[in-house]
């Protein structure tokens, strides 16, 4: 199966400022999702996104299939935006391989 | 949310223990899974069903065992278990399988 990376491991933000994270793939993938843990666990759903780019609020997320990498923008962060963000992708054929997460901080 | 619900939300049980955890989604999906979270990896998937398919993670030992009677409910069946099952265990569904998932909140496990 497919290996996903994501970087930063570790990001720590002042409340308002913006963030780039980002997830790599060994291969081509045909689905992509995005998500939020909060502190309780629940993995919220952010983007579905296997091409193209879509916005939500002050979210958006680009995903270039074809150079096996996918971005999700966080602008003027809010400490509720706390948490750990992962994505997840799966090529032909496979489940959905999830990588190891970036854990976001914002502090007030 | 209340679309994929799981109870227990927080489970205590010895390795001597037999219990079952339950899945239950509301949103019309044909396709459950069932994930495992455990402290610092990433989020490890152990079962899927679906109407096109039965798929097992083959590394799952055989003290896990899931059953799924309908496309709305899932239960993963406990025992036996050790320490390092410790951990958060995940239930999702998609439309269809491999489609976009939505996950429920999740039940904390915990062997003593």
């Amino acid at each position: 199966g497919i290996q996903v990376e994501q970087s930063p491991p570790d990001l720590i933000l002042q409340e308002g400022a913006n963030s780039t994270l980002r997830c790599n793939f060994s291969d081509s993938v045909n689905n992509l999702q995005w998500f939020h843990q909060n502190p309780w666990g629940q993995l919220i759903n952010l983007f579905y996104i296997p091409s193209g780019t879509k916005q939500n609020g002050r979210l958006s997320a680009t995903t270039v299939a074809t150079e096996r990498y996918s971005l999700l923008y966080i602008s003027s962060s809010q400490t509720t935006d706390s948490g750990v963000y992962f994505c997840a992708g799966l090529n032909y054929g496979q489940n959905f391989v999830f990588g190891p997460g970036t854990r976001l901080s914002v502090l007030p | 949310e209340t679309g994929v619900t799981q109870t227990p939300r927080h489970l205590v049980m010895g390795m001597t223990n037999k219990k079952s955890l339950k899945c239950e989604q509301h949103l019309g999906h044909n396709a459950m899974y069932w994930y495992k979270q455990s402290a610092k990896k990433p989020l490890e998937l152990m079962f899927v069903y679906s109407l096109e398919e039965r798929v097992e993670n083959n590394s799952v030992p055989s003290r896990f065992s899931p059953e799924c009677p309908n496309s709305s409910h899932l239960f993963l069946h406990l025992h036996t278990l050790q320490p390092e099952d410790s951990a958060l265990y995940l239930c999702a569904s998609s439309p269809g399988s491999r489609e976009e998932q939505y996950f429920g909140p999740g039940t904390r496990l915990t062997v003593t």
